[in-house]
């Protein structure tokens, strides 16, 4: 399936710290989009990369696609606490995509 | 802009009861999903409705989940009768499309308890 898989489920870090999320998937894809889930919210999008871009930049954000081994990874820069949450990504086909189990980022103030 | 609105937003019956739960789309978006979340998990889809019509329901458990998008702006998921194992977030989402893998946005969530 193009289910994503995010690796590690935890990551745990200092603010002012880089984190940096990593995401696998089995098929070809159009794009891949990366999520945000606060806890006990809903899901809010952060960035999407189509799948002919390698590298893409959303204010301290930096995500890549390396379509070829069918992986890709979000880097937050200087994290904050309010960075906190559950990091998801989801690898897009032409009709749908599927959410991976995510990400457990805890920032620590 | 409004968002994807979910209400209730919590829920708590009894075993062998009904349920139900409504999504307002954000306007225009024509696609709309049903996801149901269980703790520590991510999103699994229930059904996917394009305007009116259900283009993909192949996760919905027919025996005791329907929806329905009359008109193709609300939608209305219902569990009859409800189990304990249904205890979790119900979210809606909606898009402008799905052709091209579109930015979902989400409302809030349901979240289910059943005793």
């Amino acid at each position: 399936s193009q289910q994503g898989e995010e690796d590690p489920q935890a990551l745990s870090i200092q603010e002012g710290e880089n984190a940096t999320m990593n995401c696998s998937y089995k098929t070809s894809i159009n794009n891949l989009q990366w999520y945000r889930q606060n806890s006990g919210r809903g899901l809010v999008h952060l960035i999407l990369i189509r799948s002919n871009e390698r590298e893409k930049h959303s204010g301290r954000l930096r995500v890549t696609l390396d379509t070829s081994k069918k992986s890709s990874s979000l880097l937050i820069t200087a994290s904050r606490a309010a960075d906190t949450a559950s990091y998801f990504c989801a690898p897009a086909g032409f009709n749908k995509f599927y959410f991976g189990s995510g990400t457990k980022l805890n920032v620590k103030p | 802009e409004a968002g994807v609105v979910q209400s209730p937003r919590y829920k708590i019956i009894e075993k062998k009861q009904p349920v139900a739960f409504w999504c307002n789309p954000i306007s225009g978006h024509n696609t709309l999903y049903w996801y149901l979340q269980n703790l520590g998990q991510g999103p699994e889809l229930l059904i996917r409705y394009e305007n009116e019509e259900a283009v993909d329901d192949s996760q919905l458990p027919k025996d005791r989940f329907s929806a329905e998008r009359l008109k193709g702006v609300d939608s209305t998921l219902k569990i009859q009768p409800a189990e304990l194992g249904d205890s979790a977030v119900y979210l809606c989402a909606s898009s402008t499309g799905t052709a091209q893998g579109e930015t979902q946005y989400f409302g809030p969530g349901t979240r289910l308890l059943v005793l």
